[in-house]
């Protein structure tokens, strides 16, 4: 499809399992970013990927959460021993090229449940 | 920090009512500015953006002027439809490339 693609859309879990979501960007889009949104927290940056650069990590709320994205195009968010307070939508979204005018576009998300 | 600060919802309109959001802003540096629309099991989609002061972001017949001088960005619609019932965020972006996004406002637009 044309636009940003995430998967699993849904995602159960138990506390303590680790879990793996993935995003596919829109071809062509050089900047990546994963977002989260959750009761009481609104919409959060964790975080960002540009081209070949270092990412910036900034937002990631602890070092449970880990993220990679190769070949400049699918990404992976990682996080471990998963807490109740993990739950959420994880949003990813891509950019045409990074820039404070770029439009972010964003996927259907990941709803997370821990148990 | 940047942040975004919007109107509380939830608001509920008549059909052909005329809708305002309110967004004001805090940011470093020259922020762009966008309104976000999330319909009812759906995603975030882009409904307009502003990207320097005195652009005025239009679409689906939604409108908002970036304001520095105020710094707002409000949402307004002449007059709304059942189909504008969703979740409205203000967003900004500025030179970190970060969206900070407001609360969301809750929209219901009655028949």
């Amino acid at each position: 499809g044309a636009g940003v693609s995430q998967s699993p859309s849904n995602k159960v879990t138990e506390k303590g399992k680790d879990v793996e979501l993935r995003c596919d960007p829109i071809s062509g889009h050089t900047a990546l970013y994963w977002y989260r949104q959750s009761l009481g927290q609104g919409l959060e940056f964790l975080i960002y990927f540009q081209g070949n650069s270092a990412p910036d990590k900034s937002g990631l709320p602890s070092d449970r959460f880990s993220a990679e994205r190769t070949g400049g195009s699918v990404s992976t968010l990682t996080i471990q021993r998963t807490q109740q307070e993990d739950s959420a939508v994880y949003l990813c979204a891509s950019s045409l090229r990074q820039g404070a005018q770029q439009p972010q576009h964003f996927g259907d998300g990941t709803r997370l449940s821990i148990l | 920090g940047n942040s975004v600060t919007q109107m509380e919802g939830p608001v509920t309109l008549s059909e052909e009512a005329f809708l305002t959001i309110n967004c004001t802003y805090t940011a470093t540096g020259y922020p762009s500015l966008f309104w976000y629309v999330q319909y009812p099991g759906e995603g975030l989609q882009l409904l307009l953006k502003a990207t320097k002061a005195d652009d005025k972001g239009s679409n689906k017949g939604f409108e908002a002027t970036y304001r520095k001088e105020t710094t707002s960005f409000h949402l307004e619609k002449g007059s709304v439809q059942v189909s504008d019932s969703a979740v409205y965020f203000c967003a900004l972006c500025s030179n970190d490339y970060k969206l900070s996004f407001g609360a969301g406002t809750t929209v219901t637009v009655r028949a």
